[in-house]
């Protein structure tokens, strides 16, 4: 593996539902992020691990919003009740210092 | 917090010609920058960086100045190829945070 691996690609959902992204980092990375971005913008930070510490959130991050990271290896964002605004892009990066972010290819969620 | 912002939000340039995209910070203690290279249903790709104690740093092709005076920075793209379209986005980290704060991107267009 030599990249940022997400889980699934695309994912539609009905509005009040819930669902589960995946990402697997780079095996040796120890940090890992979460990111959002909606169409036409940058993405925008989420949260923040340091090996299984999540050492921070974004105010961005709502209540109906929780990220883990087990094991301080792979790590999961699950969003509770999903709304239309919701939709985005959901960004994965892993790092083995503080330079050096790599990307994952992201989750496109669709709520409908 | 860090506000990060492109210049332009689109460039057209002939192929073969060289492409200059410019950002500009807000945090003057900002100490790591990167450029990014996003296509479209793709994660961001890393493309290079620079520390704030550089003020040019040069990669294939590319080469990225910094000018701390005026928080400034820029991306050149030598001889651009059709396969350079995509959107940009320059990154920023401040000293003691984790995160990167992005601007809005900008969408290059090679002309053939």
């Amino acid at each position: 593996d030599t990249g940022v691996s997400q889980n699934p690609r695309h994912k539609i959902t009905k509005r009040g539902q819930n669902v589960t992204f995946r990402c697997d980092p780079i095996s040796e990375h120890n940090r890992l992020y979460w990111y959002r971005q909606t169409l036409g913008q940058g993405p925008e930070f989420l949260t923040y691990f340091q090996n299984e510490a999540q050492l921070e959130k974004s105010r961005l991050l709502s209540d109906r919003f929780s990220a883990e990271r087990p094991k301080g290896s792979f790590s999961t964002l699950e969003i509770q009740r999903t709304e239309q605004g919701d939709s985005a892009m959901y960004l994965c990066a892993s790092a083995d210092r503080v330079y050096g972010y790599t990307f994952g290819s992201g989750t496109r969620l669709t709520v409908v | 917090g860090e506000s990060v912002g492109l210049h332009l939000p689109t460039l057209s340039v002939q192929e073969g010609d060289n492409s200059i995209i410019n950002c500009a910070y807000s945090n003057s203690a900002s100490d790591y920058f990167i450029w990014y290279k996003q296509e479209s249903g793709k994660g961001p790709q890393f493309i290079i960086d620079i520390r704030s104690n550089m003020d040019k740093r040069q990669g294939q092709r590319v080469t990225v100045l910094l000018n701390k005076t005026v928080k400034h920075l820029s991306l050149q793209i030598a001889a651009t190829q059709p396969g350079d379209s995509a959107v940009y986005f320059c990154a920023v980290k401040s000293p003691n945070d984790y995160k990167l704060s992005f601007g809005a991107g900008t969408t290059v267009t090679v002309r053939a």
